[in-house]
């Protein structure tokens, strides 16, 4: 069974940094690529950002660029999203999700097959 | 960049009956790269649909999707309690990935 458990959410100042972690297990993680999306409170959805397999491609929605970085680490299986010099449009429940992708081109597999139960992140003084 | 634009924003109706739910695009959507997923209060979304119209692993036949292009729907047949869920397009054929506003449907 394929499961994912962020972690690292909570409270921040604006322009503070967080961490969030993914923690996957039930299928081969170093195989497929991985994404972050976001959900405002009350609000629709929000792609953030995907990565490669091997980490060598990474893609972020503009509003996230030069700010955060996604990476991962295949021998934890654990998926992460560094974020800095947050704002408080970024508050939000921060969902990391598995694309049903295992290729080296993932075009026409940029959507999620598996999500995780999310983290909130908020962002006030 | 596409835009997605789902109505209705809400949908009420009774157990049994049909829904349709409307996601339209600002631009054509390659190669019909559209999925539907599920959202429940509390919970993360579920997937249902993929290119338009195939439906992910364990999904009922009760959920079907169609279109092309534009335009596309999410039907639900026979309409269960367990659909009371708010219902979210999105477009994965060119980057941004981008999602739809989302249809509330209620089960009255």
């Amino acid at each position: 069974e394929v499961q994912l458990v962020e972690s690292g959410g909570g409270l921040v100042q604006p322009g503070g940094s967080l961490r969030l972690s993914c923690a996957a297990s039930g299928f081969s993680f170093s195989t497929y690529w991985m994404s972050w999306v976001r959900q405002a409170p009350g609000k629709g959805l929000e792609w953030v950002a995907h990565i490669k397999q091997d980490g060598s491609e990474k893609y972020y929605v503009d509003s996230v660029k030069g700010r955060f970085t996604i990476s991962r680490d295949n021998a934890k299986n654990s998926l992460f999203l560094q974020m800095n010099s947050l704002r408080t449009e970024d508050t939000a429940v921060y969902f990391c999700a598995k694309m049903p992708c295992t290729t080296t081109s993932c075009y026409g597999f940029l959507y999620f097959d598996y999500w995780g139960q999310g983290t909130l992140v908020t962002v006030s003084s | 960049e596409i835009v997605l634009t789902q109505s209705p924003g809400t949908l009420s109706l009774s157990p049994g009956e049909r829904a349709t739910l409307s996601c339209r695009a600002s631009q054509s959507v390659s190669s019909n790269y559209l999925t539907w997923y599920q959202q429940k209060r509390g919970q993360a979304p579920r997937l249902l649909i993929y290119g338009a119209s195939s439906r992910a692993t364990g999904i009922p036949d009760r959920f079907s999707g169609s279109g092309s292009g534009t335009d596309f729907t999410l039907a639900i047949s026979r309409l269960e309690p367990e659909d009371s869920a708010v219902y979210y397009c999105q477009q994965y054929g060119s980057l941004p990935l981008a999602f739809g506003g989302g249809t509330k449907v209620e089960i009255k």
